[in-house]
Order: structure tokens, then sequence, then C-alpha cells
């Protein structure tokens, strides 16, 4: 049940797009497409923001996207708006536990 | 609307035991598995448990085996988590959050690890 691996912190301008990666396994991440992505504002609780590595939740903003690619999964926010500063983490679902990344600061500069 | 509710957090000695619970409303509970999250204050997410529907499957992450046990009352639609033997490192605001489904089939719901809905948290504080 080792973390899944993320950047610490990643920044981008309003209107930019960025990515955010998320490395594991063939144990998890690339052994299940059930990967997921949580925004999470200071104080708040997290948001589930995608689901099974690509799929929106309804009401999520459709500038919010996922993808995967062998044992690394990536969140990527295009047109980047001041109210997406925030804490995002990844987790991978392996039928038996979760596994949640360290978590990436996003700032908008 | 969907609301958890998380309660029975607060300060606790080491080895002490406590136990939180979460009320749930809004949908049927005994449809779908829940899962306990917790957070030590500054830090990153930390799964702890999940629960199935019917709470016949359990399991937890290698560092509270053995130590906390996560349950269910599905007539009071409420979750639990009993914390026993309890250290410094259970610091934390604990979180109980609704699992997304793989799949249902009639009233049952099997556990897809997605979290989508999410309780405000309740802090424990391990501390002499």
């Amino acid at each position: 049940q080792s973390a899944l691996t993320q950047p610490a912190s990643v920044s981008g301008s309003p209107g930019q797009s960025i990515t955010i990666s998320c490395t594991g396994t063939s144990s998890d991440v690339g052994g299940y497409n059930y990967v997921s992505w949580y925004q999470q504002h200071p104080g708040k609780a997290p948001k589930l923001m995608i689901y099974d590595v690509s799929n929106r939740p309804s009401g999520v903003s459709n500038r919010f996207s996922g993808s995967k690619s062998g044992n690394m999964a990536s969140l990527t926010i295009s047109g980047l708006q001041a109210e997406d500063e925030a804490n995002y983490y990844c987790s991978s679902y392996t039928s038996s536990s979760v596994v949640f990344g360290g978590g990436t600061k996003l700032t908008v500069l | 609307q969907v609301q958890l509710v998380e309660s029975g957090g607060g300060v606790v000695q080491p080895g002490r035991s406590l136990r939180l619970s979460c009320a749930v409303s809004g949908f049927t509970f005994s449809t779908y598995g829940f899962h306990w999250v917790r957070q030590a204050p500054g830090k990153g997410l930390e799964w702890v448990a999940v629960i199935s529907y019917d709470g016949t499957d359990k399991y937890y992450a290698d560092s509270v085996k053995g130590r906390f046990t996560i349950s269910r009352d599905n007539s009071k639609n409420t979750l639990y988590l009993q914390m026993n033997s309890l250290r410094a490192e259970d610091t934390a605001f604990y979180y109980c959050a609704k699992d997304l489904p793989r799949y249902c089939r009639g009233d049952s719901c099997y556990l897809g690890g997605g979290l989508d809905y999410w309780g405000q948290g309740t802090l424990v504080t391990v501390s002499s």
C-alpha cells in the first residue's frame, strides 16, 4: 500500500492548461481502471472530480479531464481559473484497498 | 440532499479507544459501500477502511489493521469506526465517504473505489 507519486506543486496562469501526473505500479494504477481524482480547498472536504480514469461526475466542469497510460494517470485542467487553485489527489482502487497520491498543490498565478 | 455527518472525535490519550459515527441521509444507505479516510493536519489523504453495502466485506489499511474496526447499522443509516490502541500518529481529521459503485444489481451496489460524497470530517487528537 505505498502512496502513489504526484508532483508536490504545479502552477499556471489563468486560461492556460496544466497536467498533474500520478504514478503507481502494475498492482494499482496500471492494473485497474479505477483511478479517481479529488480537489480539496483549504478547510474543506475533498470533492470527486474524475472517476474510473476519465469519467466526470455530474456537475464537474468539462475543463477537467483524466487519462491513463501504463502505470501513470494524469489530470488535465484546461482554461485555468482562479477557483481551480487547490490541492489535488489521485487515488487507485484495487478491489481490497484504496491508495492515494501524496497530493499536488495547484497555484493559479 | 445527500448528507454525511461525522461525530465522535475529540482528544484521547495514547492507548485508549474512540468510536466515530457517520450519520447518512439523502439516499438509500443500505445499498452502498462506505469508506473512512483520514488526513493529518497539513498532510495528505490516507485511506483507512472500506465496508461493503451489506457489511460482509471489510478491508483496512495496513497502518490500522488489527486496531480499527469498520461497521455499519443499516437500520440506523449509520457508519462506524471503532478505534482501539490509539497512537499519536492516528491524530487526524477523519472523513466518511460514500463509495461510487462499480455496478449495482437491484438493491446491492458493488465497491468501485471512487468516493463521491464526503462528510465534513471530525478531528481526532491522540495526546497525553
